[in-house]
């Protein structure tokens, strides 16, 4: 079955660092370029970050208000993506899915979704 | 960065209507435009991407369209399961973004 899932998701305190996997099966994991999403408790969705496969490069992208905190890596032959989260803040408070993303018509695009795990900071 | 605003917020409709919803890019994102539909508890489902190209197994009653910095998600007959928050996304430069989200309720 083709399908993402995400763990690791936890209550933290404020300062501490937690690490979320994306175990992913079903599809060529190291083809695909990888991404995490967060949704805060009222609020949108919000990009993360971005990994490249490592045949496009491997590097990572990351939206301002996590640079510098959060790292995305990726282990190929387990099939699993981490995004490592340091430094937390209470407003890291968020669901946090992974999806794959996917390149078509001058568009990239996330197209496979995990359902999300929990992380809140919290004291 | 490029700023993605969706109107409108939010949205009262009957099963049957026609839906339009709308988002406006602070500058051009070419054909980099997505739509996504998110239920409560739930992954995001992918609708629509580059701009206008219906994504495998949504029912066609789902439509994108526009050009530029406008454009438009139709919903052609509103379905009891198309209640739900869309959400626009550009990913023509980094950092990628979403507009903050439509939510379609029952009239």
């Amino acid at each position: 079955e083709v399908q993402l899932v995400e763990s690791g998701g936890d209550l933290v305190k404020p300062g501490g660092s937690l690490r979320l996997s994306c175990a992913a099966s079903g599809f060529i994991f190291s083809n695909a370029w990888m991404t995490w999403v967060r949704q805060a408790p009222g609020k949108g969705l919000e990009w993360v970050g971005r990994v490249k496969s490592k045949d496009d490069g491997g590097t990572t992208d990351y939206a301002a208000p996590v640079k510098g905190r959060f790292s995305i890596s990726r282990h190929d032959s387990k099939k699993i993506l981490y995004l490592q989260m340091n430094s937390l803040k209470t407003e890291d408070t968020a669901v946090y899915y992974c999806a794959t993303v996917r390149y078509q018509l001058l568009s990239r695009y996330f197209d496979l979704w995990g359902r999300g795990t929990l992380v809140t900071v919290s004291s | 960065d490029i700023q993605m605003t969706q109107s409108p917020s939010s949205l009262s409709a009957f099963v049957g209507d026609r839906v339009t919803i709308t988002c406006r890019a602070s500058q051009s994102t070419s054909r980099s435009l997505n739509w996504y539909q998110h239920k409560p508890g739930t992954a995001p489902k992918l609708l629509i991407y580059g701009v206008s190209s219906l994504q495998s197994g949504v029912p066609s009653r789902f439509s994108g369209s526009g050009s530029g910095t406008d454009f438009t998600l139709t919903i052609s007959s509103l379905q009891p399961e198309d209640f739900a928050t869309y959400y626009c996304q550009q990913s023509y430069t980094i950092p990628w973004t979403f507009g903050q989200g439509t939510k379609v309720e029952i009239k």
